[in-house]
Protein backbone atom coordinates (compact mmCIF):
# COMPACT_ATOMS: atom_id res chain seq x y z
CA UNK A 1 0.00 0.00 0.00
CA UNK A 2 1.18 3.99 -1.07
CA UNK A 3 2.24 5.94 2.32
CA UNK A 4 2.65 9.54 1.99
CA UNK A 5 4.68 11.40 4.32
CA UNK A 6 4.35 15.23 5.05
CA UNK A 7 7.95 16.57 7.24
CA UNK A 8 7.74 18.78 9.39
CA UNK A 9 3.75 18.74 10.59
CA UNK A 10 4.02 22.80 11.23
CA UNK A 11 6.37 25.13 10.03
CA UNK A 12 6.26 28.91 11.08
CA UNK A 13 7.90 31.65 9.41
CA UNK A 14 7.93 35.19 8.62
CA UNK A 15 5.85 36.88 6.32
CA UNK A 16 8.16 37.36 3.13
CA UNK A 17 10.43 34.29 3.36
CA UNK A 18 10.52 31.74 0.92
CA UNK A 19 9.47 27.79 2.02
CA UNK A 20 9.14 24.03 1.10
CA UNK A 21 7.23 21.99 1.97
CA UNK A 22 8.23 18.13 1.71
CA UNK A 23 5.95 15.20 0.38
CA UNK A 24 7.29 11.64 0.23
CA UNK A 25 5.84 8.62 -1.29
CA UNK A 26 6.54 4.86 -0.94
CA UNK A 27 5.88 3.64 -4.24
CA UNK A 28 6.97 5.74 -7.43
CA UNK A 29 4.47 3.96 -9.78
CA UNK A 30 1.77 6.77 -9.58
CA UNK A 31 -0.24 8.62 -12.74
CA UNK A 32 -0.20 12.08 -11.13
CA UNK A 33 0.50 14.36 -7.34
CA UNK A 34 -1.35 16.69 -6.21
CA UNK A 35 -1.08 19.59 -4.10
CA UNK A 36 -3.61 21.23 -2.01
CA UNK A 37 -4.69 23.61 0.54
CA UNK A 38 -7.05 23.44 3.25
CA UNK A 39 -8.04 26.22 5.58
CA UNK A 40 -9.68 25.73 8.68
CA UNK A 41 -13.19 24.32 8.89
CA UNK A 42 -12.96 24.20 4.96
CA UNK A 43 -12.35 21.60 2.42
CA UNK A 44 -9.55 21.28 0.34
CA UNK A 45 -8.72 23.37 -2.30
CA UNK A 46 -6.86 22.08 -5.51
CA UNK A 47 -3.16 23.74 -6.10
CA UNK A 48 -1.16 22.22 -8.66
CA UNK A 49 -1.37 18.49 -10.37
CA UNK A 50 1.75 17.33 -11.61
CA UNK A 51 1.62 14.40 -14.19
CA UNK A 52 4.05 11.40 -13.88
CA UNK A 53 5.83 12.79 -16.32
CA UNK A 54 6.20 15.89 -15.76
CA UNK A 55 9.18 17.61 -12.98
CA UNK A 56 7.09 20.51 -11.61
CA UNK A 57 4.46 23.29 -12.39
CA UNK A 58 3.76 26.17 -10.90
CA UNK A 59 1.03 28.69 -10.42
CA UNK A 60 1.73 32.72 -9.31
CA UNK A 61 3.86 32.30 -6.19
CA UNK A 62 4.02 28.43 -5.83
CA UNK A 63 6.13 25.50 -7.85
CA UNK A 64 5.68 22.23 -6.95
CA UNK A 65 8.29 19.62 -8.21
CA UNK A 66 8.11 16.02 -8.51
CA UNK A 67 11.17 13.12 -8.42
CA UNK A 68 9.06 10.00 -8.57
CA UNK A 69 12.75 7.92 -8.33
CA UNK A 70 13.37 9.05 -5.43
CA UNK A 71 9.27 9.59 -4.08
CA UNK A 72 9.47 13.02 -3.17
CA UNK A 73 7.96 16.30 -4.21
CA UNK A 74 8.55 19.38 -2.59
CA UNK A 75 6.22 22.90 -2.85
CA UNK A 76 8.00 25.73 -3.29
CA UNK A 77 6.09 28.88 -1.69
CA UNK A 78 7.90 32.54 -2.84
CA UNK A 79 7.51 35.36 -0.74
CA UNK A 80 4.80 34.12 1.58
CA UNK A 81 2.49 36.04 2.79
CA UNK A 82 -0.05 35.42 6.20
CA UNK A 83 -2.99 34.79 3.75
CA UNK A 84 -1.09 31.34 2.69
CA UNK A 85 -1.21 30.21 6.22
CA UNK A 86 -2.96 27.02 6.04
CA UNK A 87 -2.91 23.31 5.82
CA UNK A 88 -0.60 21.98 3.01
CA UNK A 89 -1.68 18.40 1.50
CA UNK A 90 -0.21 15.88 -0.99
CA UNK A 91 -2.01 13.27 -2.59
CA UNK A 92 -0.53 10.16 -4.93
CA UNK A 93 -2.73 8.31 -7.22
CA UNK A 94 -0.95 5.01 -7.86
CA UNK A 95 -0.99 2.86 -11.11
CA UNK A 96 -1.95 -0.06 -9.20
CA UNK A 97 -5.62 1.62 -7.85
CA UNK A 98 -6.14 3.40 -10.92
CA UNK A 99 -8.76 6.03 -9.10
CA UNK A 100 -7.48 5.72 -5.82
CA UNK A 101 -5.79 8.89 -4.18
CA UNK A 102 -3.74 8.57 -1.06
CA UNK A 103 -3.13 11.78 1.43
CA UNK A 104 -0.70 12.67 3.65
CA UNK A 105 -1.20 13.97 7.49
CA UNK A 106 -0.28 17.71 5.87
CA UNK A 107 2.09 20.91 6.80
CA UNK A 108 0.36 23.45 9.17
CA UNK A 109 1.73 27.14 7.83
CA UNK A 110 2.16 29.88 9.61
CA UNK A 111 2.84 33.14 8.55
CA UNK A 112 3.69 35.59 10.83
CA UNK A 113 3.09 39.14 9.98
CA UNK B 1 -19.39 26.48 -13.01
CA UNK B 2 -20.34 25.39 -9.60
CA UNK B 3 -17.85 22.96 -7.81
CA UNK B 4 -18.44 19.72 -5.26
CA UNK B 5 -21.67 21.07 -3.02
CA UNK B 6 -22.17 19.30 0.47
CA UNK B 7 -24.95 19.61 2.77
CA UNK B 8 -25.50 20.21 5.56
CA UNK B 9 -22.21 21.56 6.28
CA UNK B 10 -22.59 21.61 10.20
CA UNK B 11 -24.54 18.72 11.67
CA UNK B 12 -24.98 17.99 15.88
CA UNK B 13 -26.91 14.66 16.62
CA UNK B 14 -26.68 12.73 19.95
CA UNK B 15 -24.86 8.87 19.59
CA UNK B 16 -27.44 6.42 18.18
CA UNK B 17 -29.02 9.16 16.03
CA UNK B 18 -28.92 8.75 12.17
CA UNK B 19 -27.57 11.16 10.45
CA UNK B 20 -27.65 11.86 6.32
CA UNK B 21 -25.15 13.59 3.80
CA UNK B 22 -25.65 14.82 0.53
CA UNK B 23 -23.39 15.44 -2.07
CA UNK B 24 -23.75 17.13 -5.63
CA UNK B 25 -20.46 16.64 -8.03
CA UNK B 26 -18.99 18.90 -10.65
CA UNK B 27 -21.03 18.39 -13.78
CA UNK B 28 -19.86 15.96 -16.35
CA UNK B 29 -17.38 13.78 -13.56
CA UNK B 30 -18.56 10.41 -13.15
CA UNK B 31 -16.03 9.51 -10.31
CA UNK B 32 -17.38 10.65 -7.00
CA UNK B 33 -15.61 9.60 -3.66
CA UNK B 34 -16.60 9.95 0.00
CA UNK B 35 -13.71 10.46 2.61
CA UNK B 36 -13.59 11.14 6.09
CA UNK B 37 -11.27 13.16 7.42
CA UNK B 38 -10.22 13.12 11.66
CA UNK B 39 -8.70 16.22 13.22
CA UNK B 40 -4.85 16.64 12.17
CA UNK B 41 -5.44 13.88 9.84
CA UNK B 42 -5.85 13.40 6.32
CA UNK B 43 -8.77 12.05 4.13
CA UNK B 44 -9.15 8.57 4.43
CA UNK B 45 -11.34 6.85 1.50
CA UNK B 46 -15.01 5.62 2.79
CA UNK B 47 -15.90 4.72 -0.85
CA UNK B 48 -15.45 5.18 -4.48
CA UNK B 49 -18.02 5.64 -7.26
CA UNK B 50 -17.78 5.06 -11.03
CA UNK B 51 -21.36 6.18 -12.19
CA UNK B 52 -23.85 4.30 -9.76
CA UNK B 53 -21.29 2.04 -9.55
CA UNK B 54 -19.81 1.41 -6.08
CA UNK B 55 -15.88 0.20 -6.71
CA UNK B 56 -13.93 0.51 -3.85
CA UNK B 57 -16.52 0.18 -0.35
CA UNK B 58 -13.31 -1.84 1.52
CA UNK B 59 -13.31 1.33 3.94
CA UNK B 60 -16.84 1.77 4.58
CA UNK B 61 -18.04 0.45 7.92
CA UNK B 62 -20.93 -1.54 6.70
CA UNK B 63 -22.71 -2.45 10.36
CA UNK B 64 -23.66 1.39 10.29
CA UNK B 65 -22.45 3.18 7.38
CA UNK B 66 -24.46 3.32 3.80
CA UNK B 67 -24.07 5.34 0.44
CA UNK B 68 -25.86 5.23 -2.47
CA UNK B 69 -25.61 6.95 -6.04
CA UNK B 70 -28.66 6.72 -7.97
CA UNK B 71 -28.74 7.87 -11.49
CA UNK B 72 -25.11 8.00 -11.61
CA UNK B 73 -25.11 11.83 -10.24
CA UNK B 74 -25.58 13.10 -6.89
CA UNK B 75 -24.79 10.64 -3.79
CA UNK B 76 -25.91 10.34 -0.04
CA UNK B 77 -23.46 8.82 2.96
CA UNK B 78 -25.93 7.80 5.62
CA UNK B 79 -25.02 7.11 9.03
CA UNK B 80 -27.09 4.83 11.03
CA UNK B 81 -26.69 4.63 14.24
CA UNK B 82 -24.10 7.23 14.79
CA UNK B 83 -21.32 6.38 17.36
CA UNK B 84 -18.72 9.10 19.41
CA UNK B 85 -16.14 7.54 17.35
CA UNK B 86 -17.93 8.96 14.22
CA UNK B 87 -17.18 12.44 14.90
CA UNK B 88 -15.01 13.88 11.71
CA UNK B 89 -15.45 16.07 8.14
CA UNK B 90 -16.73 14.09 5.26
CA UNK B 91 -15.47 15.41 2.32
CA UNK B 92 -16.86 14.75 -0.91
CA UNK B 93 -14.53 15.21 -3.93
CA UNK B 94 -15.32 14.22 -7.97
CA UNK B 95 -12.85 13.82 -10.96
CA UNK B 96 -13.27 12.72 -14.19
CA UNK B 97 -14.34 9.46 -15.20
CA UNK B 98 -11.28 7.23 -17.02
CA UNK B 99 -8.81 10.18 -16.67
CA UNK B 100 -6.22 8.75 -14.14
CA UNK B 101 -4.36 11.64 -14.74
CA UNK B 102 -7.67 13.81 -13.85
CA UNK B 103 -7.62 16.62 -10.98
CA UNK B 104 -9.58 16.09 -7.68
CA UNK B 105 -11.74 18.48 -6.57
CA UNK B 106 -13.34 18.60 -3.28
CA UNK B 107 -16.41 20.24 -1.87
CA UNK B 108 -16.70 22.18 1.70
CA UNK B 109 -16.92 19.36 3.44
CA UNK B 110 -20.07 18.17 6.27
CA UNK B 111 -18.64 18.60 10.22
CA UNK B 112 -20.38 16.08 12.30
CA UNK B 113 -20.56 16.09 16.10
CA UNK B 114 -21.71 13.31 18.04
CA UNK B 115 -22.90 13.96 21.25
Amino acid sequence: KQEVTQIPAALSVPEGENLVLNCSFTDSAIYNLQWFRQDPGKGLTSLLLIQSSQREQTSGRLNASLDKSSGRSTLYIAASQPGDSATYLCAVRPRDTGNQFYFGTGTSLTVIP
Amino acid sequence: EAGVVQSPRYKIIEKKQPVAFWCNPISGHNTLYWYRQNLGQGPELLIRYENEEAVDDSQLPKDRFSAERLKGVDSTLKIQPAELGDSAVYLCASSLKGQFTGELFFGEGSRLTVL
